[in-house]
Formats: structure tokens, sequence, C-alpha cells
């Protein structure tokens, strides 16, 4: 009963250097999100898919990239990290179009960029 | 441009007043539209959506395509309502954008 996990959960990281946040969705969900979330920004959309080995922008793509090799899993890589990169990350997931808009969010990844 | 507004960061309301959380948005086409609640130490989760014309644990919103919103209401509040509140859009290419959100309080 996982549902959509995230690791990891908390990440320090020093300016420059480079990480990737795995999100993996239990659901056999086509669409997966990645959000980032700021005080006072909400919820901004970073990247997202569509399907396996599809990617498209979203809100905030700068700075980040992502993949999607398989269709349980969509990966947020930071290649040079920024402490403009310092949130909380949210992956989310949601079945198909004909189930428009319900997302399922995993618990999030608070990262720190010193 | 499509773009979800939540004009209050916070709002204050006392236990058993009425509450009303706005949201308006700017999007040319039908939008479908979402409230998201996140409580405390808990996972962002579904609260409604438009097209299903439901009340859930007492909040109703109403789309109002003449004035863009999406406003959320609940008649009386209860302490458990206290939490974070998205407005969210999804658009035609399945983005879905969401607001800056509005933090409940409910006051004792």
């Amino acid at each position: 009963n996982a549902g959509v996990t995230q690791t990891p959960k908390f990440r320090v990281l020093k300016t420059g250097q480079s990480m990737t946040l795995l999100c993996a969705q239990d659901m056999n969900h086509e669409y997966m999100y990645w959000y980032r979330q700021d005080p006072g920004m909400g919820l901004r959309l970073i990247h997202y898919s569509v399907g396996e080995g599809t990617t498209a922008k979203g809100e905030v793509p700068d700075g980040y990239n992502v993949s999607r090799l398989k269709k349980q899993n969509f990966l947020l890589g930071l290649e040079s990290a920024a402490p403009s990169q310092t949130s909380v990350y949210f992956c989310a997931s949601k079945r198909d179009t004909l189930n428009t808009g319900e997302l399922f969010f995993g618990e999030g990844s608070r990262l720190t960029v010193l | 441009a499509q773009r979800v507004t939540q004009p209050e960061k916070l709002l204050s309301v006392f236990k058993g007043a009425p509450v009303e959380l706005k949201c308006n948005y700017s999007y040319s086409g039908s939008p479908e539209l979402f409230w998201y609640v996140q409580y405390s130490r808990q996972r962002l989760q579904l609260l409604l959506r438009h097209i299903s014309r439901e009340s859930i644990k007492g909040f109703t919103a109403d789309l109002n395509k003449g004035e863009t919103s999406f406003h959320l209401k609940k008649p009386f509040a209860q302490e458990e309502d206290s939490a974070m509140y998205y407005c969210a859009l999804l658009n035609r290419d399945d983005k879905i954008i969401f607001g800056k959100g509005t933090r409940l309080h409910i006051l004792p």
C-alpha cells in the first residue's frame, strides 16, 4: 500500500554538487509530476511526464532534468545545485486523462543547498 | 497565461463561523478546477473537484465562469479544518497548476 514514495526524504548539498531524487509509484499511473514548494510561493511545477519515455517542462524547469525510463519511476536531477534550489520537493502521479486531476502525492523531500 | 490566484495567505476564522477561501483563475477555455488540502504532517490530498459537484467534509465549491472563480466554502468551521488549502487548475496539456495556497486557522 505504498502509493508514491520519494527518496531521499532529506538531503543537504553544497553549491555545485549534483544529486537525483527518485519518485516511485506502484499504482500503474501514466502521469507523474515534480513540484517544488516554497513559503509564499505555493506549489510550482518543475517537470512532468505523461507516460514512459516522455517528459515535458513545467513552470520552473531551469536547473533541473528529469527522466522516465520506467513507468513506475520519475527521477529529478540537479546537475549543479544552487542555494535557490533549497526547497521541499513533491512528486505526484495520476492515472490518466480520464481520471482528470486527482493527484496522489509523495511525502516530500527536503533539500538544503549550502 | 494560465494562472491560479489565492489572494489570502492566511485566514483565521472562529469555530462555528462560515469559511470562504477565495480562488480566481485565468484560462482560455473550459477549466477543470480542484481544491487540495494539506493537513499537518499529512500528504497533500484532493479535497474536491468542480466536475463532481460534491460536498466533502462539509466543503463545497462552485465554478463561476463569469467571475472566473472557484471559491471554497463551508457554513460552520471546525477545528479539524485547520490546514493549508490549494486551488489547482488542469489545462489541456495535462499540466496541473497550483495557487500559492491559503493557510486556514480555526480559532477555538
